[in-house]
Order: structure tokens, then C-alpha cells, then sequence
């Protein structure tokens, strides 16, 4: 059974730092591109950033580019966000799941809540 | 970017009925793979988004068969032959072919 189980969430003061994981299981990890995808309160749902099997290739959102990395640990089968520079915008829920692989977005984590306030 | 503009943004349906929700690309989403990597998501309230149909058309695992999806190029529907109480929540066309990935804004559908 597919599991993506994030963790690392909390409360931060803006211009503050959070490193966000997920562990993954079930299926052969190093197969599979990963993606955070986030969702602010009440609103919809906002791709963040993407890393490729090998995690070499990454993408991110204009509106986290420079501020956040993404990296993985293939050993551990694990993504991370590492989020610098927080802002009161950033608040949300931040959901990993697969990206490119035989169906992309096809399974999602549960949630990280990342709450950016002073 | 690829905008995705959904439509309508929310929808009242009586159980039984039909409802059909539609996503407009501002860009071409085949893929120069010959694919058209769009996506459908269910998001009930306080879950995780749920993907409901991949590649336009193509069901995902354990999904009911009253969900279809259609479409090709820019524009691309998704269709609840007749809805259920547990259909009610936010549906996201999403496109993932090029990156940034993108999103619509999500139509509401919920029981008249």
C-alpha cells in the first residue's frame, strides 16, 4: 500500500525557517519524481515545488523560488522542503505526493499545517 | 503558465442528477509525448485531494464509473453521471504536462 506520510510542521514567526518531510512507502521510491503541492485556508490547492527520481532536476513556484529547496534522501525514501524566509503567506496545509511516474499525482499525503504568524 | 479556468465554480445538484463541470487550458496541454497529462481531483472537505481521472479519461483505481472524463487540446470536461451524497465537494482540473504544474480554482458541488 502507497503511504506518504508528512511530518515537520508548526508554528513560525515571519522571516523564520521550517523543514518539512515525507516519508514515503509501498512502492519503489526511486521510480518516482515527487512534488509539494500547498493549500492557504479556505483556498485552493497551489503546486510548490518538484524533484526529479534522481534529484538532480528540480522546479519551483515563482512564489517560493529562492526561499525554498526541495531535496530528497533516496536511502531513506524521503522528501524534504526546506522553507527560509517565511511569510504570512505561506501559511497552509502542504501535501506531497507523486509526481512523475506511470500516473502522476496519484496519491497524497495527508498534510502538514505551516502556520506563519508572529 | 498554463491558467486553468474552471467553470462553473459552484454547483447545486439534486442527488441522483447529473452535474458537469468544465476546465479551459490557456495553453495546448499534449505533451511532446503525444500525451494530454490532465487530471481531475476530488477534495471532500478536510480530506487530501483524492485523483479521481488521469490523462483525461482514464479512471483511477477503486473510482466509481458514474466519474468520466472528456476532452482533448484546451478543453476538457469531467462528468458525474448521477450524484451521490458522498460526491459532494471540491473538484480541481489540474495540468501536468509542463511545469509550474497548475490548477483551476475548484468547483464546489453540493446537494440541492
Amino acid at each position: 500500500e502507497v503511504q506518504l506520510l508528512e511530518s515537520g510542521g508548526g508554528l513560525v514567526q515571519p522571516g523564520g525557517s521550517l523543514r518539512l518531510s515525507c516519508a514515503a512507502s509501498g512502492f519503489t521510491f526511486t521510480t518516482y519524481a515527487m512534488g509539494w503541492v500547498r493549500q492557504a485556508p479556505g483556498k485552493g490547492l497551489e503546486w510548490v515545488s518538484t524533484i526529479s527520481e534522481n534529484g538532480i532536476n528540480t522546479h519551483y513556484a515563482d512564489s517560493v523560488k529562492g526561499r525554498f529547496t526541495i531535496s530528497r534522501d533516496n536511502s531513506k525514501n524521503t522528501v524534504h522542503l526546506q522553507m527560509i524566509s517565511l511569510r504570512v503567506e505561506d501559511t497552509a496545509v502542504y501535501y506531497c505526493a507523486r509526481d512523475v511516474g506511470v500516473v502522476m499525482y496519484d496519491y497524497w499525503g495527508q498534510g502538514a499545517l505551516v502556520t506563519v504568524s508572529s | 503558465d498554463a491558467v486553468l479556468t474552471q467553470t462553473p465554480l459552484s454547483s447545486p445538484v439534486t442527488l441522483g442528477q447529473p452535474a458537469s463541470i468544465s476546465c479551459r487550458s490557456s495553453q495546448n496541454l499534449v505533451h511532446s509525448d503525444g500525451n494530454t497529462y490532465l487530471n481531475w481531483l476530488q477534495q471532500r472537505p478536510g480530506q487530501p485531494p483524492r485523483l479521481l481521472i488521469y490523462k483525461i479519461s482514464n479512471r483511477f483505481s477503486g473510482v466509481p464509473d458514474r466519474f468520466s472524463g472528456s476532452g482533448a487540446g484546451t478543453d476538457f470536461t469531467l462528468k458525474i453521471s448521477r450524484v451521490e451524497a458522498e460526491d459532494v465537494g471540491v473538484y480541481y482540473c489540474m495540468q501536468v504536462t509542463q511545469f509550474p504544474r497548475t490548477f483551476g480554482q475548484g468547483t464546489k458541488v453540493e446537494i440541492k
